[in-house]
């Protein structure tokens, strides 16, 4: 596609429900990343892709948090068991060269 | 582990100011970028540097990094409504793609 995508756009869900977030990276890209934003705040590292290797999996905020990325295409964000203060927007974006990452719209997450 | 401070945290000036926003670090950085967020959207990539005392602008925008490599300016000329959103720095370690992001410097614009 012409950009990275996420779905949904939007997502509310109870307290103590799973959650699965998607992102399609633009076409060729390597590297992915995730990210969580809450509101008015900076952007926390969560896990990042590169290639073949291993995912860097230092961000991530506790074991109710994991992620896939199948080859070097779609990444799925899921989280388990969501709690309020997951409450925030998931920021993906993808690389094809070192820096100069291009975001996706993000998903706003809401748990009630 | 390794990190950058952005200053100021917030910054509100009148249309037409100048505006800077600094990103500091205490150790040796490979690059730096720069994205600019508008509110209620998502981060867009700016610019980056690599070179030690470069110097780049894009019309109004003028970004530097120091010649030691451990801090970097964007300087906004004569700021427009336009230009409200959050600035952040970022970079990448040698020979890696994982990005850190600082905290970000909030730009409002009074018109």
């Amino acid at each position: 596609g012409a950009g990275v995508s996420q779905s949904p756009s939007n997502k509310v869900t109870e307290k103590g429900k799973d959650v699965e977030l998607r992102c399609d990276p633009i076409s060729g890209h390597t590297a992915l990343y995730w990210y969580r934003q809450r509101l008015g705040q900076g952007l926390e590292f969560l896990i990042y892709f590169q290639g073949n290797s291993a995912p860097d999996k230092s961000g991530l905020p506790s074991d109710r948090f994991s992620a896939e990325r199948t080859g070097e295409s779609v990444s799925t964000l899921t989280i388990q068991r969501t709690q309020q203060e997951d409450s925030a927007v998931y920021l993906c974006a993808s690389s094809l060269v070192q820096g100069k990452a291009f975001f996706g719209q993000g998903t706003r997450l809401t748990v009630v | 582990g390794q990190q950058v401070m952005q200053i100021p945290q917030y910054q509100h000036v009148q249309e037409g100011e100048d505006f800077t926003t600094y990103c500091n670090s205490s150790t040796t950085l490979s690059n730096i970028q720069w994205y600019k967020q508008r509110p209620g959207g998502h981060p867009v990539f700016l610019i980056q540097l690599v070179k030690s005392g470069e110097v780049k602008k894009q019309k109004r925008l003028t970004f530097q990094f120091g010649e030691a490599k451990k801090n970097s300016s964007l300087h906004i000329t004569a700021t427009q409504t336009t230009d409200v959103g959050t600035y952040f720095c970022a970079y990448s370690g040698a020979g890696s793609y994982q990005l850190t992001f600082g905290k970000g410097t909030k730009l409002s614009v009074i018109p």
